[in-house]
């Protein structure tokens, strides 16, 4: 099973609205990450995750809040987000150090929109 | 200075003809590169990764590592219909896992 799966797919909310964006992979990876990436842009990392711990924070608004209840499952917690948020929101799983091998497993993304 | 740098395209290659992708990065003390694919609306696929200065082939691929120059090209032999998509350069930059993609070029390969 070499599968990131992301759910939901799509996902419309207000700027007053929380909602959660979650991720699931069952490879053994220890870390995951989230991405952010807007039409015809690249994906723009937000978070990584390592061995369930946070280990990369780029500098990402406090209205998206990452969890990682175990080393399977990755959430994106969102709230009061803004239209500019607007994006297909990329989650991504590798082994432990991409050193080894360089091979991010991306889901098929979850695209939000926010009125 | 953006981090990684790549010609955004579109480039445009016949058919059967070797597409030369280039891309350069900021961080010196970087040590792993990385290229991947995107077709529209899919997610991105790795394509080949390259640690040592030199030449790295796999099959139509072959990737090119120069960094004293801070340089990393991807060569794609007998270009086909399907390699048609956008080319994301990305750099393991510095940190633990942090791994930092190029805005991409779009190759069109037309028959």
């Amino acid at each position: 099973d070499t599968e990131v799966t992301q759910t939901p797919k799509h996902l419309v909310m207000g700027m007053t609205n929380k909602k959660s964006l979650k991720c699931e992979q069952h490879m053994g990876h220890r870390a995951m990450y989230w991405y952010k990436q807007k039409a015809k842009k690249p994906p723009e990392l937000m978070f990584v995750y390592s061995y369930e711990k946070l280990s990369i924070n780029e500098s990402v608004p406090s209205r998206f809040s990452p969890e990682c209840p175990n080393s399977s499952l990755l959430n994106l917690h969102l709230h009061a987000l803004q239209p500019e948020d607007s994006a297909l929101y990329l989650c991504a799983s590798s082994q432990d150090d991409l050193a080894d091998t360089g091979e991010l497993f991306f889901g098929e993304g979850s695209r939000l929109t926010v009125l | 200075q953006k981090e990684v740098e790549q010609n955004s395209g579109p480039l445009s290659v016949p058919e059967g003809a070797i597409a030369s992708l280039n891309c350069t990065y900021s961080d010196r003390g970087s040590q792993s590169f990385f290229w991947y694919r995107q077709y529209s609306g899919k997610s991105p696929e790795l394509i080949m990764f390259i640690y040592s200065n030199g030449d790295k082939e796999d099959g139509r691929f072959t990737a090119q590592l120069n960094k004293a120059s801070q340089y990393v090209s991807l060569l794609i032999r007998d270009s086909q219909p399907s390699d048609s998509a956008t080319y994301l350069c990305a750099v393991n930059m510095g940190g633990y896992n942090k791994l930092i993609f190029g805005a991409g070029t779009r190759l069109a390969v037309h028959p």
